[in-house]
């Protein structure tokens, strides 16, 4: 069966400081990925997502940006992390078509 | 004019209730249609699929209806349990979109 692994789950940096989220799933291959960001209370926001490797779309205009060096992995990084990039980040994957999408665990990441 | 859009909730309703969700969507090339259900501080998973037919998953039961681009949820005999936030979710080919949330609450 699949399965995503997303870490770490909690993550608390300071402003200005850089940013590695990493996310990866087994047991399928050439799966679609996603990175989500929520705000507390809040609903999911895409922020970015691949077809495949080396293919990245992205959502909205952000200091954030993602990699997908290898098929079943999602990099979510920042250089200089701000103020507003405080929020619980999910990374999902999904396989092609008219399939739903699945979720690891979540992020949540606070910034100081 | 969001993608999708859903009742504002939030809906408080007592043990045994039956209550009701609705969701339109925007985009009349839309394939598939979901809902997830979050607890808090959690990530949403996966409640079911819509169908055009519909269908009934024990006490849930979703509808679609694409004409009028409308998607609903039917939860019967509410259990304290069901208190959660449901999204509705819609896709077009890879392209996800999710609803904000509807916030229901169960109580004894």
């Amino acid at each position: 069966s699949q399965t995503i692994h997303q870490w770490p789950a909690t993550l608390v940096q300071p402003v200005g400081s850089p940013l590695s989220l990493e996310c990866t799933v087994e047991g399928t291959s050439n799966p679609n990925l996603y990175w989500y960001r929520q705000a507390a209370g809040r609903g999911l926001q895409l922020l970015f997502y691949s077809v495949g490797i080396g293919q990245i779309s992205s959502e909205v205009p952000q200091n954030l940006s993602a990699s997908r060096p290898q098929d079943r992995q999602f990099i979510l990084s920042s250089k200089k992390l701000l103020l507003s990039d405080s929020g619980f980040y999910l990374c999902a994957w999904k396989a092609g078509g008219n399939q739903p999408q699945h979720f690891g665990d979540g992020t949540r990441l606070s910034i100081l | 004019r969001k993608e999708v859009e859903q009742d504002p909730g939030p809906f408080n309703v007592p043990e045994g209730a039956t209550v009701a969700f609705n969701c339109t969507y925007s985009n009349s090339a839309s394939q598939s249609f979901f809902w997830y259900r979050q607890d808090c501080r959690k990530e949403p998973k996966l409640l079911m699929s819509v169908y055009s037919s519909g269908n009934e998953d024990g006490r849930f039961t979703a509808q679609l209806n694409r004409a009028s681009q409308y998607i609903s949820l039917l939860i019967r005999d509410s259990k304290l349990s069901d208190s959660a936030t449901y999204l509705c979710v819609v896709n077009r080919w890879n392209d996800m979109r999710f609803g904000a949330g509807t916030r229901l609450t169960v109580k004894p």
